[in-house]
């Protein structure tokens, strides 16, 4: 089975400052999905950020980038700029890039990370 | 078009009653996954429907759970004879078939058993 770990339960930074937010998992496939979500007070879980274990490019989006390290089976991500709204949980969860018909084809999330923006 | 729903967004129970938890994907999503959040356990997944067939059970916690969906669209988890350690927040996902990685998320079900 795989797992997912995050090991900050919370992280503080300053507006506009940058964080990085860390992840590793455990898998013994080749072929899989990273990804990093985010979940405000208000439960919406919202897609930050998605990774394709074969694409060796790091992926992209706007202010949120990540340093994906296959062989250390590591997942990071990178929020440059920092804002008040992105104050959330922030989520990394792993997806089998094969359909098993079982338990694979769910997400498996980390703990989460909470992170706070200071003003 | 309209994001993944889910209602009631809250539910308090008593111990020993029947829940009925709904799920609304997006339009022409034919993969839907339930998870349930909880403070002690984080986030689980529970199960999955391709259409409206659940392939795999396993990941639901006890015999007293069930969920099904008709017409490949909205799903129900039931939970019969609630306890206290049914509490949590009860998320749907769906996405657009089996094969697609991305999954949309609910607001989710605030499920407290008193």
């Amino acid at each position: 089975a795989q797992t997912v770990t995050q090991s900050q339960p919370e992280m503080s930074v300053q507006e506009a400052e940058t964080v990085t937010l860390s992840c590793t998992y455990d898998t013994s496939e080749s072929d899989y999905y990273l990804f990093w979500y985010k979940q405000p007070p208000s439960r919406q879980m919202i897609l930050v950020i998605r990774q394709e274990a074969y694409k060796q490019q790091n992926a992209t989006e706007n202010r949120f980038s990540v340093n994906f390290q296959k062989a250390a089976k590591s997942f990071s991500l990178k929020i440059s700029d920092s804002q008040l709204g992105d104050a959330a949980m922030y989520f990394c969860a792993y997806r089998s890039a094969w359909y098993s018909g079982g338990g694979a084809d769910g997400l498996t999330f980390g703990k989460g990370t909470h992170l706070i923006i200071q003003p | 078009g309209a994001g993944v729903s889910q209602s009631p967004s809250n539910k308090v129970t008593e111990k020993g009653k029947d829940v009925e938890l709904r799920c609304d994907p997006i339009s022409g999503h034919t993969a839907l996954y339930w998870y349930r959040q909880s403070l002690g356990q984080g986030l689980e997944f529970l199960i999955y429907f391709q259409g409206n067939s659940a392939p795999d059970k396993s990941g639901l916690p006890s015999d007293r759970f069930s969920a099904e969906r008709t017409g490949g669209s909205v799903s129900t988890l039931t939970i019969q004879r609630t306890q206290q350690e049914d509490s949590a927040v009860y998320l749907c996902a769906s996405s657009l078939d089996r094969n697609t990685d991305t999954q949309y998320f609910g607001p989710g079900t605030r499920l407290t058993v008193l």
